[in-house]
């Protein structure tokens, strides 16, 4: 596609549900990544997703939070048993490749609010 | 330790000013990337400029420029002839690695809140 989707855009859930997030990556890019905004706050690393590498899971929070990329494109973030604290836009980008200047291009994110 | 600094968390200019927002990293790598992206209330973020270590030259595109003083560690964004449009949030980000292929996320500062002014 033109740029990279998020669906769904708003999703607010109950404490302890399980919710899944997903991302349409930019066509023929290889690269793929997750981070996480909370409010008013910076970019949190999340996941990262290389081609056939590999992901690098070092920002995950926690055993609730997975990823997973299927044939190389579309992924999704899964939280189980959410907590309030999991409340954040969950924002996705994809690159080109994933070294030098390859620049990532975000999706628009998905708000996550948990009552 | 932070690997992108931003001190500033918000920072007023007066429309058709120059402004300097501040960035500074912290990396054992000799190869690496920064970046600058602008996000505006709405939420998405914009690819502003990228300089990477090795560049020579400070890179600039249209009204922004990245002041790049490698021997700092500083890498300032500084936006010419400022737009009422230019109020957003805008965030410093370094990647590791450069390009021997195992390179991968960008680490993000926690921004700085432009408002222009007329």
């Amino acid at each position: 596609g033109a740029g990279v989707s998020q669906s769904p855009s708003n999703k607010v859930t109950e404490k302890g549900k399980d919710v899944e997030l997903r991302c349409d990556p930019i066509s023929g890019h290889t690269a793929l990544y997750w981070y996480r905004q909370s409010l008013g706050q910076g970019l949190e690393f999340l996941i990262y997703f290389q081609g056939n590498s590999a992901p690098d899971k070092s920002g995950l929070p926690s055993d609730r939070f997975s990823a997973e990329r299927t044939g190389g494109s579309v992924s999704t973030l899964t939280i189980q048993r959410t907590q309030q604290e999991d409340s954040a836009v969950y924002l996705c980008a994809s690159s080109p490749g994933g070294s030098g200047a390859n620049v990532l291009t975000f999706g628009a994110g998905s708000r996550l609010t948990v009552l | 330790a932070q690997k992108i600094t931003q001190t500033q968390p918000g920072m007023f200019v007066q429309e058709k000013e120059a402004v300097t927002l501040d960035c500074t990293y912290d990396t054992s790598d000799q190869s690496y990337g920064l970046f600058w992206y602008k996000q505006p209330s709405s939420g998405e973020m914009i690819f502003l400029i990228y300089q990477g270590s090795y560049d020579e030259q400070n890179a600039t595109e249209g009204r922004y420029s990245l002041n790049f003083q490698k021997a700092r560690k500083s890498a300032n964004l500084v936006i010419s002839a400022s737009q009422l449009g230019d109020s957003a949030m805008y965030f410093c980000a370094m990647r590791e690695g450069g390009n021997t292929g195992t390179a991968s996320k960008l680490t993000f500062g926690t921004g700085t809140r432009l408002q222009v002014t007329l």
